[in-house]
């Protein structure tokens, strides 16, 4: 079965240092991993995805993802943190069995950048 | 461009009354819909899944069910609610192929009381 795991519940970070959010996947076969980033009382917002190709993604708002095979690992890094950035991330992996093409999440990290 | 509603943003519900939230999609066609519930601001637990109309398909046994009568819409209903159904109720679309990314509606808050 594939899935996804955020091992730190949460992330502090002084504003201007560089920030690091990891996830680390299981899944059979070439995986397809996205970040999402999540405002207080808000949906889901679409960061970057890891299909194939280069294995550093760049996404929205600065963030950049770099997939590693060998490390099962797909960490979500950004070299100047804002305050801004504080939210609620999430690492997900496509379900590719079945109808539906599911995403399945992890548990997400809070991110907390410091003035 | 696709966009994604999906309302009322916050609800409150008396333990036993029926639910009705509703999610609908505009700017594509066939999309792929998900009911996602997250509770106590974190993980997501994917409720049900559509790949078509009138398709449904079901992740955990619990006290909702869903429905797609129309091609971009995507209704989550209960006939009497828990106090457990309380959470943040979140739709999502994504495109056919494998490699898209989903979009999420901007959520219902449910507190059922």
């Amino acid at each position: 079965a594939q899935s996804v795991a955020q091992p730190e519940d949460q992330v502090n970070v002084a504003e201007g240092n560089p920030l690091t959010v990891k996830c680390t996947y299981s899944v059979s076969g070439n995986p397809y991993l996205f970040w999402y980033v999540q405002y207080p009382n808000r949906g889901l917002q679409f960061l970057l995805k890891y299909i194939t190709g280069d294995n550093l993604v760049k996404g929205s708002y600065g963030f950049e993802a770099e997939f590693n095979k060998s490390q099962t690992s797909f960490h979500l890094k950004k070299p100047s943190a804002l305050v801004s950035d504080s939210a609620l991330y999430f690492c997900a992996v496509r379900d590719m069995g079945g109808q539906g093409g599911k995403l399945i999440f992890g548990q997400g990290t809070e991110l907390s950048v410091k003035p | 461009s696709q966009t994604i509603h999906q309302w009322p943003a916050t609800l409150v519900q008396p333990v036993g009354s029926p639910l009705s939230l509703e999610c609908t999609v505009e700017g594509t066609s066939n999309p792929n819909l998900y009911w996602y519930r997250q509770a106590a601001g974190r993980g997501l637990q994917l409720l049900f899944y559509s790949v078509g109309i009138g398709q449904i398909s079901s992740e955990v046994p619990q006290n909702l069910s869903a429905s797609r009568p129309q091609d971009r819409q995507f209704i989550l209903s209960s006939k009497k609610l828990l106090l457990s159904d309380s959470g943040f109720y979140l739709c999502a679309w994504s495109a056919y192929p494998r490699d898209s990314e989903a979009f999420f509606g901007q959520g219902t808050r449910l507190t059922v009381v």
